[in-house]
């Protein structure tokens, strides 16, 4: 099993301002995902980090406000820009172990409970 | 389109038997999961069902029909800890998890 580091764990932040979490993965994986958890409801996913290249974004979630990077097989960001008390919510980092047929997995961060006020 | 469903809430006893179930419709299929959430914590791998039929795997047991896009997720000798959210989730054939809702248990004596 991959064991997954995001930081920071909590934070409180002023709106308008940016958040940028970190997600290092202790082995190499295949995909990495951030997902969204708002209070009493399941997890919805922002986007995939692709290495190297743009994140791929799902459905009502945009580069400007939720910029990822990935350098390498191993770390990826996600920031949280111009927020509003509206991004309140935990986020977690995902990831899929490299090899589907053994480890068909997916492992999470602890994740990070952003407060905005 | 992607749907997923749960049941929202459950309420079982300590020491019985529960069965939660999912029924999903996706473009595409590459394996179910079920994970376990506790309050305040990140999810837990349960288990991952790919073929047709019942996964074991100590007091949990998970079962998928691919044909009727069902499974289930079978907790045995409730235990007051197993109060948690239990999480459905389809894999599709780009590798990303979809999340049901999530159906929230709670084990009362």
């Amino acid at each position: 099993s991959a064991v997954i580091s995001q930081k920071p764990s909590r934070d409180i932040c002023q709106r308008g301002t940016s958040l940028t979490i970190q997600c290092q993965v202790d082995s190499q994986v295949t995909m990495m995902f951030w997902y969204r958890q708002q209070p009493g409801q399941s997890l919805t996913l922002i986007a995939t980090a692709n290495q190297g290249s743009e994140a791929t974004y799902e459905s009502g979630f945009v580069i400007d406000k939720f910029p990822i990077s990935r350098p390498n097989l191993t770390f990826s960001t996600l920031t949280v820009s111009n927020m509003s008390p509206e991004d309140s919510s935990i986020y977690l980092c995902s990831a899929l172990g490299r090899d589907r047929g053994l480890d068909p997995e997916a492992f999470f961060g602890q994740g990070t409970r952003l407060t905005v006020v | 389109g992607q749907n997923i469903d749960q049941p929202t809430e459950m309420t079982a006893t300590e020491g019985a038997i529960v069965q939660i179930n999912c029924t999903y419709q996706t473009s595409g299929f590459n394996g179910l999961f079920w994970y376990q959430q506790h309050a305040g914590e990140a999810p837990t791998f349960l288990s991952y069902n790919v073929l047709d039929g019942l996964e074991e795997k100590g007091r949990f047991s998970s079962f998928l029909s691919r044909s009727k896009g069902y499974s289930y997720l079978l907790l045995k000798e409730l235990q007051m800890k197993d109060s948690a959210s239990y999480l459905c989730a389809v894999k599709g054939n780009t590798g990303k998890l979809i999340f049901g809702q999530g159906t929230t248990l709670q084990v009362k004596p």
